[in-house]
């Protein structure tokens, strides 16, 4: 099966930062990846698809990019509302997801 | 627009069946492209896929979970069920049923659930 690797597994920023959000797949999966945010308590969103495709309804400060087995998730200008935790998915073969990424204020 | 509830017992004895249903509304599950999906949450930790089924009724599963694992569809009601035999303490869990948006078997999930949590234990 294919295993995700996202990094940091906690990542300290404050309003205004560029954040960016590192997941990597053990194998190739095309662009067949996805990122959600999930705040306690919640089910996750869907933010991103197809690797850099924006989820109607999400701000334009998110973006994707990536292709093959290296991601990331990038937040040009952190906004309160997006102290929470990140996760990637992969949908080539069967689905799993990465580990999580805890964006918390510093 | 599409919801998604989740709904069953909220606790299950070791190595019993546990069996959850999730309720579609706003939309009928046998139309469209959709993969209608269970994901699992443990406390403090990350996101498990445990299987799908489409539209059409076909499904797949988690291979780790396989062989515990039977979901179906209910278009009369349109719902769709999770069954998870033989659990142990380990299946304890927040449990999500999601909408999976694409085509040709590959999708990620646009509209989820709440989630409602299952124990098990004795």
């Amino acid at each position: 099966d294919i295993q995700m690797t996202q990094s940091p597994s906690t990542l300290s920023a404050s309003v205004g930062d560029r954040v960016t959000i590192t997941c990597r797949a053990s194998q190739s999966i095309s662009s067949w990846l996805a990122w959600y945010q999930q705040k306690p308590g919640k089910a996750p969103k869907l933010l991103i698809y197809k690797a850099s495709s924006l989820e109607s309804g999400v701000p334009s400060r998110f973006s994707g990019s990536g292709s093959g087995t290296e991601f990331t998730l990038t937040i040009s200008s952190l906004q309160p509302d997006d102290f929470a935790t990140y996760y990637c998915q992969q949908y080539s073969s069967y689905i799993t997801f990465g580990g999580g990424t805890k964006v918390e204020i510093k | 627009q599409v919801q998604l509830q989740e709904s069953g017992p909220g606790l299950a004895g070791p190595s019993q069946t546990l069996s959850l249903t999730c309720t579609v509304s706003g939309g009928s599950i046998s139309s469209g492209s959709y993969y209608w999906s269970w994901i699992r949450q443990p406390a403090g930790k990350g996101l498990e896929w445990i299987g799908r089924i489409y539209s059409s009724g076909s499904t797949k599963c988690n291979p780790s979970l396989k062989s515990r694992v039977t979901i179906s569809l209910d278009t009369s009601k349109n719902q769709f069920s999770l069954k998870l035999n033989s659990v142990t303490a380990a299946d304890t869990a927040v449990y999500y049923c999601a909408r999976g948006r694409g085509s040709e078997g590959y999708y990620a999930f646009d509209i989820w659930g709440q989630g409602t949590m299952v124990t098990v234990s004795s």
